[in-house]
């Protein structure tokens, strides 16, 4: 199993460009999140989702919009690049037998 | 709103320490409790699940204790080595799935 998997590992974006950061995993996972990390603020959940075509909202989620198409795929979309969205964004799935969550290994993202 | 505060933000030790990381919740009404591990530049990686019916949870050298009624959790290692040395993040788990972390206690193990 490749676990959960992330592209790209960096990026840089002007502000007002827009972008999808992609995540996928193979453990037929159904419960599928987004967070952001930044210095002093933790993790904070931005988006998240149960299943294929069900998805919500978390702690922070202006300015980002998400799908679930399959159980598979989580991409987050960046709709206008902000130089707040400047962050380190990982995605996780939930292993729902354990409460199990893996996390992916991050997406580093700087706006301009 | 839950909030989860880590103490100490930054501890520094000799190797083969035994040491305690504590982590403080402040809604007695989780799911369960979870510890990662993340080292620089990378992804978190899950150490010890305490379901919210549990006291404790142990793996290898790891201790992870669970006290809901007073809002605490203690991760305990035992004789610390240089490899231990990355940031230790405690999350508790909210009734929509998701996890609440704290902000982490950043552990270096000197030789």
């Amino acid at each position: 199993n490749a676990g959960v998997t992330q592209t790209p590992k960096f990026q840089v974006l002007k502000t007002g460009q827009s972008m999808t950061l992609q995540c996928a995993q193979d453990m037929n996972h159904e419960y599928m999140s987004w967070y952001r990390q930044d210095p002093g603020m933790g993790l904070r959940l931005i988006h998240y989702s149960v299943g294929a075509g069900i998805t919500d909202q978390g702690e922070v989620p202006n300015g980002y919009n998400v799908s679930r198409s399959t159980t598979e795929d989580f991409p987050l979309r960046l709709l206008s690049a902000a130089p707040s969205q400047t962050s380190v964004y990982f995605c996780a799935s939930t292993d729902s037998s354990t409460d199990t969550q893996y996390f992916g290994p991050g997406t580093r993202l700087t706006v301009l | 709103k839950q909030e989860v505060t880590q103490i100490p933000a930054a501890l520094s030790v000799p190797e083969g320490e035994n040491l305690v990381l504590n982590c403080s919740f402040t809604d007695s009404a989780i799911y369960n409790l979870q510890w990662f591990r993340q080292d620089p530049g990378k992804g978190l990686t899950s150490l010890l699940l305490i379901q919210s019916s549990q006291r404790e949870q142990t793996s290898g050298r790891l201790n992870a204790s669970l006290d809901k009624s007073s809002g605490r959790s203690t991760l305990y290692i035992a004789a610390s080595q240089p490899g231990d040395s990355a940031t230790y993040l405690c999350a508790v788990r909210g009734s929509q799935g998701n996890l609440i972390f704290g902000k982490g206690t950043k552990l270096s193990v000197k030789p």
